[in-house]
């Protein structure tokens, strides 16, 4: 694809619900990022995949948290039992390598609101 | 704990005016990244600045960085409307592969 998409792009839920939101990298890149902005706040970073090296998770907030990348390409960012204080925006990045070498790509993210 | 700050928080200029952004970091670094942010959704690389580079040019942006007081400014020349929307910096964390982002500068142009 041209860039960087994710699903849904708004997704409403109720407290104590489960979400999985979805990321398509750009084709061959191999590094993905997923990353959370709260309203008005910088951004924070939750999980790196590159390749298929072990998953960088030292950003995850919680073990309600937990994200896969099938195949090197999709991911998926799954929150167990939302709380009101996950709604944030949640942005996806890729890159075609290590992060400090080159720009990353983001998509349009996912804005998820918990009643 | 951010490793980019950004200065000031929130800047409104006139059209026409330039527009002078901080950012100031902690660790040392490989490479400095400025991104711009629309609507609080998806950011856009605008320019990367290497540690051995002290100065960087593309097109109406200008961006410095001084490593021995950590930190850098991103300067847009001549500013738009177009231009209005937040700037973010980003470092590289040398203990991994990812960049930490701090808090951005929300930058309105008036027309």
């Amino acid at each position: 694809g041209a860039g960087v998409s994710q699903s849904p792009s708004n997704k409403v839920t109720e407290k104590g619900k489960d979400v999985e939101l979805r990321c398509d990298p750009i084709s061959g890149h191999t590094a993905l990022y997923w990353y959370r902005q709260s309203l008005g706040q910088g951004l924070e970073f939750l999980i790196y995949f590159q390749g298929n090296s072990a998953p960088d998770k030292s950003g995850l907030p919680s073990d309600r948290f937990s994200a896969e990348r099938t195949g090197g390409s999709v991911s998926t960012l799954t929150i167990q039992r939302t709380q009101q204080e996950d709604s944030a925006v949640y942005l996806c990045a890729s890159s075609s390598g290590l992060a400090r070498h080159n720009e990353q790509f983001f998509g349009p993210g996912t804005r998820l609101t918990v009643l | 704990s951010q490793q980019g700050e950004e200065d000031p928080q929130a800047l409104s200029i006139q059209e026409g005016e330039n527009a002078t952004m901080n950012c100031s970091y902690k660790t040392s670094i490989n490479n400095l990244q400025w991104y711009r942010q629309n609507s609080g959704r998806g950011l856009v690389h605008l320019i990367l600045i290497r540690s051995n580079e002290r100065e960087k040019h593309s097109g109406r942006l200008r961006v410095t960085l001084d490593t021995s007081k950590k930190s850098s400014s991103l300067l847009i020349t001549a500013s738009r409307a177009a231009d209005t929307a937040s700037y973010f910096c980003a470092t590289d964390n040398n203990a991994g592969n990812m960049l930490t982002f701090g808090g951005g500068t929300r930058l309105m142009v008036k027309p």
